[in-house]
C-alpha cells in the first residue's frame, strides 16, 4: 500500500521558531488532512483541505493544499513546548471515489527546546 | 459527550491466541477504520468500513478479522495468523464521503505478544 512521504522525518527546534514540512504523493489527492499525535494517544485532526491551492490556517497553524495536488504543506509560526509531537499528513487519492480511504505520511517528529 | 472509545487501552496475548479489540463510536458516522502504527512508523490501514454489514480490506489486512453488525460497533480480531501483532492499533470513524471534519480517532489499544 502507498503511504506519502513526508519530510523532515525530524526536527529539533527553540522555541519561538518557526517550523515547516511537506508531504508528497506519486499521485493526485483530493482531500489532505494534517494530524498531531501525542505520545500513547490517538492522532488530533489539525487542519482539512479540500481544494488545490487552499491555505487554512487554525491558530498558528497554517496548511496548503499544493496546486499539482501531489503536495501538501503545513507551518506553525512561534513554535511552544506543548507542539512537541509527531505529525502527520493524510491524504484521500483523487482515483478512490466515494470510498472514505485514507493514507498517511510517516510523520515529522517534532521537538522543542527551550 | 460524543467521541470514539477504544479498549482495552493495553492488551497482553499468548502466542497462539486469538484477541479482539473493541471500538464504539455515537458521532452517527457511517465510516470506521482501523489502522496500525509501529514504532516510528505511520499509520498503515488494515481494514474499513463504510457501511453496515460491509468491509473493506485495508493494505494490511492478512491475520486480522473485522465485523460491522452495527453503526455504532467495529471490533478488530486479532488472529494467531498475524506473525507480527505486537502495535498500537487506532480505531477512527468519519462520515461519507470523507469530507470536512475528517476522520475521529479513538485513544488507541497497545497490543504485546508474550
Amino acid at each position: 500500500g502507498q503511504q506519502l512521504n513526508q519530510s523532515p522525518q525530524s526536527m529539533f527546534i527553540q522555541e519561538g521558531e518557526d517550523v515547516s514540512m511537506n508531504c508528497t504523493s506519486s499521485s493526485i489527492f483530493n482531500t489532505w488532512l494534517w494530524y498531531k499525535q501525542d505520545p500513547g494517544e490517538g492522532p488530533v485532526l489539525l487542519i482539512a483541505l479540500y481544494k488545490a491551492g487552499e491555505l487554512t490556517s487554525n491558530g498558528r497553524l497554517t496548511a496548503q493544499f499544493g496546486i499539482t495536488r501531489k503536495d501538501s504543506f503545513l507551518n506553525i509560526s512561534a513554535s511552544i513546548p506543548s507542539d512537541v509531537g509527531i505529525y502527520f499528513c493524510a491524504g484521500r487519492a483523487y482515483n478512490t471515489g466515494t470510498a472514505s480511504k485514507l493514507t498517511f505520511g510517516t510523520g515529522t517528529r517534532l521537538q522543542v527546546t527551550l | 459527550d460524543g467521541g470514539i472509545t477504544q479498549s482495552p487501552k493495553y492488551l497482553f496475548r499468548k502466542e497462539g491466541q486469538n484477541v479482539t479489540l473493541s471500538c464504539e463510536q455515537n458521532l452517527n458516522h457511517d465510516a470506521m477504520y482501523w489502522y496500525r502504527q509501529d514504532p516510528g512508523q505511520g499509520l498503515r490501514l488494515i481494514y474499513y468500513s463504510q457501511i453496515v454489514n460491509d468491509f473493506q480490506k485495508g493494505d494490511i489486512a492478512e491475520g486480522y478479522s473485522v465485523s460491522r453488525e452495527k453503526k455504532e460497533s467495529f471490533p478488530l480480531t486479532v488472529t494467531s495468523a498475524q506473525k507480527n501483532p505486537t502495535a498500537f492499533y487506532l480505531c477512527a470513524s468519519s462520515i461519507v464521503p470523507l469530507a470536512a471534519t475528517g476522520a475521529f480517532f479513538g485513544q488507541g489499544t497497545r497490543l504485546t505478544v508474550v
